[in-house]
């Protein structure tokens, strides 16, 4: 199986909150991140996470994560459609000398 | 916009021809990554270079050679094009090669079709 893993897509209505999962294996995981990418743009970092926190909250993201069960998900708040894009997770470690392991990405579709 | 630069944003070519892709990091980035974006595949890492040295090794085929030059730009050298090679073509820079954090500042892209 792949190292980190996304459902390929979501769709949510204007206003709702959209919750992105990822799961991934590698315990030793130090920092994991949720990049975003608009259509015909490169990724950008949206926020992070150390490993030894729980939740991480900025404006209306919100950041879980669950060590135990290597699962980690991102909340948007009241999503927009100017929210819509493909989030990438991404966990780095000492053993991959801290390169970011990317999932394939979740296609987020905020419909009105 | 990231800061980082890559040229040229379209390129097209036939299968068995030879193409370089050109990257600019941020200013005061170090640290340059290449990764390739395909459908099937996902985000696969290349190649790291920091500094000019090569640091890391992803799934970058032997057709593909990459290196960074000393004013910190770099180049990805595709030969034998595949059908199969045809992606988006991403260059990212960072300020550390090692650590724990490590932002990474991602240009536009270079989507590379092989006819």
């Amino acid at each position: 199986g792949e190292d980190v893993e996304q459902s390929l897509f979501l769709s949510v209505r204007e206003g709702d909150s959209s919750v992105i999962n990822c799961t991934y294996t590698d315990s030793s995981s130090t920092y994991l991140y949720w990049y975003k990418q608009e259509p015909g743009a490169g990724l950008q970092l949206l926020t992070y996470i150390f490993s030894n926190m729980d939740m991480k909250q900025d404006q209306r993201l919100t950041v879980l994560l669950n060590k135990k069960d290597k699962h980690l998900s991102l909340r948007i708040a009241d999503t927009q459609t100017g929210d819509s894009a493909i989030y990438f997770c991404a966990e780095s470690n000492s053993g991959g000398s801290y390169i970011p392991t990317f999932g394939r990405g979740t296609s987020l579709i905020v419909h009105p | 916009d990231s800061g980082v630069t890559q040229t040229p944003k379209h390129l097209i070519t036939a299968t068995g021809q030879r193409v370089t892709l050109r990257c600019s990091p941020r200013s005061g980035d170090l640290s340059v990554y290449w990764y390739q974006q395909s459908l099937d595949q996902g985000l696969q890492f290349l190649i790291q270079y920091y500094n000019g040295e090569e640091r890391a090794k992803g799934n970058i085929l032997e057709r593909f050679s990459a290196q960074q030059f000393p004013d910190l730009h770099s180049e990805l050298n595709l030969s034998s094009l595949e059908l199969g090679d045809s992606a988006l073509y991403f260059c990212a820079s960072s300020v550390v090669y090692r650590g724990a954090y490590n932002e990474q500042f991602f240009g536009p892209g270079t989507r590379l079709t092989v006819l």
